[in-house]
C-alpha cells in the first residue's frame, strides 16, 4: 500500500504569512492527490483536487502543486479563519489513504 | 445541494457489530458519477478511509479492515450502510459518510456531519 508522509505535523505562523505543507507518496501517484481543511468538530472540507485544481468557492489564496511523489499545498497569505488541520489524500489501485495532518496555528 | 446524514447507535458493546446508515438527499445515489464512502476519525487523530460502494453494489475496502467490513447500498431509500464486526475500543471514532468523485482523484466533495460511535461495555 502507498504511504503518505505529510509535513510538518504542526506549524505556527503570523497573519499574512505564506504557509507551505508538503505531502510525499511512497510511490508515484501521478496527480491523484487532494487536500482538505478540517476545523474542530467539523467534517473535512475539500479545497484542492487532482493536485492543483481549486474546488469551487474556495478562496484563491489556497493552491496546490506537484505530481508523482512530491506535492505541496500553499496558503499565500494566512488568515485567522484558516486555523485548522489540513490533510492530503491519495488514490491508488482502488485504495485511498490520508496523510497524518498538519495543524496550523496563529503565532 | 447534496446532503449526507449518518445515523445509528452511538454506543456498541465490544465484540458486537457496529451498524450505520448514511441517507443522501438533494441528489440520487444512483447517479453513475460517484462512489459513496465511509471514513472514520478517532478523537484527536487523523482520518482513515474504511471503504466505498458504487451504485452497482461494487465495493472496495481498506485492506486493514476488510475482514470485518461490509458496505451495502439501498437505492430505493437513497441510502448506503456500514457494518463493522467484532468491534473493540480501537473502533471508537467519529464516523463520516462522504461522496467520492472517482473522476477527480477520488476526492470527497460532500460529507456528513459525522456521528460518534463509542465501543464500551
Amino acid at each position: 500500500d502507498i504511504q503518505m508522509t505529510q509535513s510538518p505535523s504542526s506549524l505556527s505562523a503570523s497573519v499574512g504569512d505564506r504557509v507551505t505543507i508538503t505531502c510525499q507518496a511512497s510511490q508515484d501517484i501521478s496527480n491523484y492527490l487532494n487536500w482538505y481543511q478540517q476545523k474542530p468538530g467539523k467534517a473535512p472540507k475539500l479545497l484542492i483536487y487532482d493536485a492543483s485544481n481549486l474546488e469551487t468557492g474556495v478562496p484563491s489564496r489556497f493552491s496546490g502543486s506537484g505530481s508523482g511523489t512530491d506535492f505541496t499545498f500553499t496558503i499565500s497569505s494566512l488568515q485567522p479563519e484558516d486555523i485548522a488541520t489540513y490533510y492530503c489524500q491519495q488514490y491508488d489501485n482502488l485504495h485511498l489513504t490520508f496523510g497524518g495532518g498538519t495543524k496550523v496555528e496563529i503565532k | 445541494q447534496v446532503q449526507l446524514q449518518e445515523s445509528g447507535p452511538g454506543l456498541v458493546k465490544p465484540s458486537q457489530t457496529l451498524s450505520l446508515t448514511c441517507t443522501v438527499s438533494g441528489g440520487s445515489i444512483s447517479s453513475g458519477s460517484y462512489y459513496w464512502s465511509w471514513i472514520r476519525q478517532p478523537a484527536g487523530k487523523g482520518l482513515e478511509w474504511i471503504g466505498r460502494i458504487y451504485t452497482s453494489g461494487s465495493t472496495n475496502y481498506n485492506p486493514s479492515l476488510k475482514s470485518r467490513v461490509t458496505i451495502s447500498v439501498d437505492t430505493s431509500k437513497n441510502q448506503f450502510s456500514l457494518k463493522l464486526s467484532s468491534v473493540t475500543a480501537a473502533d471508537t471514532a467519529v464516523y463520516y459518510c462522504a461522496r467520492d468523485l472517482y473522476y477527480a482523484s477520488n476526492a470527497f466533495d460532500y460529507w456528513g456531519q459525522g456521528t460518534l460511535v463509542t465501543v464500551s461495555s
